[in-house]
């Protein structure tokens, strides 16, 4: 299979800590994207990363990507009880069809 | 989900039946798709639209034809509902083909065949 996985599967937490998970994949990429999706509801895009860049912030959220480990770690800080939902990474491969590749995701359960 | 609809959010249909769903867009962008999303499986590609009247197949495209005749719509066709097609239908969009600033989604079509 040439999805990206990403680990935990599924995660509890209380509000106010910091919840991580990561992405793994398996070939050269042009970029990865990470995005939530609440329950019942479409995906939202969250930020996407470079294959050139390293680390990208957007307000409560970092990702890091390492290129050389085929992995990338999105880390939400202060967690609220509106972030539980299911995030999903999805890469974009390199290649001529630069197909998107998505993950089974990581179910995130923020406890008040 | 802002520009962009998906219709209808919830069918039941019967097996063996056509199936058209549709999905509208306002921000006038070029890229358009479909996804199933099933468990353990996570997205899939079904179809995509480059363009007007431009399409072309993705990973599960068995079963399944789609049209886009205008910028603003594009419709995913089940040309004979079977069960194993009973999922979660997704739209995206994206601006251009570098995908700088990822995918839009609907909010989804809950398709069950029975």
């Amino acid at each position: 299979s040439q999805q990206g996985e990403e680990d935990p599967q599924a995660l509890s937490i209380q509000e106010g800590e910091n919840a991580t998970m990561n992405c793994s994949y398996k070939t050269s990429i042009n970029n990865l994207q990470w995005y939530r999706q609440n329950s019942g509801r479409g995906l939202v895009h969250l930020i996407l990363i470079r294959s050139n860049e390293r680390e990208k912030h957007s307000g409560r959220l970092r990702v890091t990507l390492d290129t050389s480990k085929k992995s990338s770690s999105l880390l939400i800080t202060a967690s609220r009880a509106a972030d539980t939902a299911s995030y999903f990474c999805a890469t974009e491969y390199a290649g001529n069809n630069r197909k998107l590749i998505w993950g089974l995701g990581t179910s995130l359960a923020v406890n008040p | 989900d802002a520009g962009i609809t998906q219709s209808p959010r919830h069918k039941v249909t019967e097996t063996g039946t056509p199936v058209t769903l549709r999905c509208h867009q306002t921000e006038n962008h070029r890229y358009m798709y479909w996804y199933r999303q099933d468990p353990g499986h996570g997205l899939r590609l079904i179809h995509y639209s480059y363009g007007v009247k431009d399409t072309d197949k993705g990973e599960v495209s068995d079963g399944y034809s789609v049209s886009r005749s205008k910028t603003e719509d594009f419709l995913l066709t089940l040309e004979s509902a079977t069960s194993s097609q009973t999922s979660v239908y997704f739209c995206a969009i994206s601006e251009n083909r570098d995908r700088a600033y990822g995918y839009t989604f609907g909010s989804g079509t809950r398709l069950t065949v029975v």
